[in-house]
C-alpha cells in the first residue's frame, strides 16, 4: 500500500454541485493531516488541517477516519474557482520526521 | 506582508554546473524545508532544517546541499552530481512542532530549474 494514495481524477463536476474525495494513508502512527490546494504551475497552499472530530471551513468539510485510515474532503456549492489539484498530506508518524504528500486529485468545475 | 520568497522564478543550468536557489522567510519560523516536484508526482523532501546551523537529509538528498546560517534563509545548491535536476523546487517553512511534520507548512512560489 502506498504511503498516501489519492484518485488522480480528473473529477469533472458542474458548478454548484457537491463533490467529495478521499485519501488513504498507510501508517497508522500518523497524527497530523492536511489538505492543500495547488493550482497549475503554482505552489501548494494550505486549505485546511484535518482534526479527529472533523472540521468545517465555509463550504469545505474535512473528516478523518482512523479506523479505516482515510481522510476526506467535501466541497459544497462548488465554484469555478475551486478548480485545482487537491493534495492530501500526512505526517510520517512513528518517530519519523516529515510529511508525505499525495500526488493529488485534479478537480475541474464546469460552468 | 509576511511570507516566503524564492528566487529566481526560472533558472537554467548547463550540465556540470552547480546552481543555488534562494529561499528567504520573514515569518519567524524555525523550521524550513526544500522539496522537488516532478510532473504528475507528489512533493519529495530534499532537506529540512529545524534550527539555525542544523539540517537533516530528506528522502532524496543525493546531489543537493544546503546551509542554514540564518533563521530567515535556507539556500539549496543543486550540484553537478544531481543527474536529473530538472524540476519545480519548492521551499517551505513552519513553526516548530514536537516532530517535523506536526505543523502545517507554508510554501514559497517555487523555482523552475531546467537543464540547457
Amino acid at each position: 500500500r502506498k504511503e498516501v494514495e489519492q484518485d488522480p481524477g480528473p473529477f469533472n463536476v458542474p458548478e454548484g454541485a457537491t463533490v467529495a474525495f478521499n485519501c488513504t494513508y498507510s501508517n497508522s502512527a500518523s497524527q497530523s493531516f492536511f489538505w492543500y490546494r495547488q493550482d497549475c504551475r503554482k505552489e501548494p497552499k494550505l486549505l485546511m488541517s484535518v482534526y479527529s472530530s472533523g472540521n468545517e471551513d465555509g463550504r469545505f468539510t474535512a473528516q478523518l477516519n482512523r479506523a479505516s485510515q482515510y481522510i476526506s474532503l467535501l466541497i459544497r456549492d462548488s465554484k469555478l474557482s475551486d478548480s485545482a489539484t487537491y493534495l492530501c498530506v500526512v505526517n510520517k508518524g512513528g518517530g519519523a520526521d516529515g510529511l508525505t504528500f499525495g500526488k493529488g486529485t485534479h478537480l475541474i468545475i464546469q460552468p | 506582508d509576511g511570507g516566503i520568497t524564492q528566487s529566481p522564478k526560472y533558472l537554467f543550468r548547463k550540465e556540470g554546473q552547480n546552481v543555488t536557489l534562494s529561499c528567504e522567510q520573514n515569518l519567524n519560523h524555525d523550521a524550513m524545508y526544500w522539496y522537488r516536484q516532478d510532473p504528475g508526482q507528489g512533493l519529495r523532501l530534499i532537506y529540512y532544517s529545524q534550527i539555525v546551523n542544523d539540517f537533516q537529509k530528506g528522502d532524496i538528498a543525493e546531489g543537493y546541499s544546503v546551509s542554514r546560517e540564518k533563521k530567515e534563509s535556507f539556500p539549496l545548491t543543486v550540484t553537478s552530481a544531481q543527474k536529473n535536476p530538472t524540476a519545480f523546487y519548492l521551499c517551505a517553512s513552519s513553526i516548530q512542532g514536537a516532530r517535523v511534520g506536526n505543523q502545517p507548512q507554508h510554501f514559497g512560489d517555487g523555482t523552475r530549474l531546467s537543464i540547457l
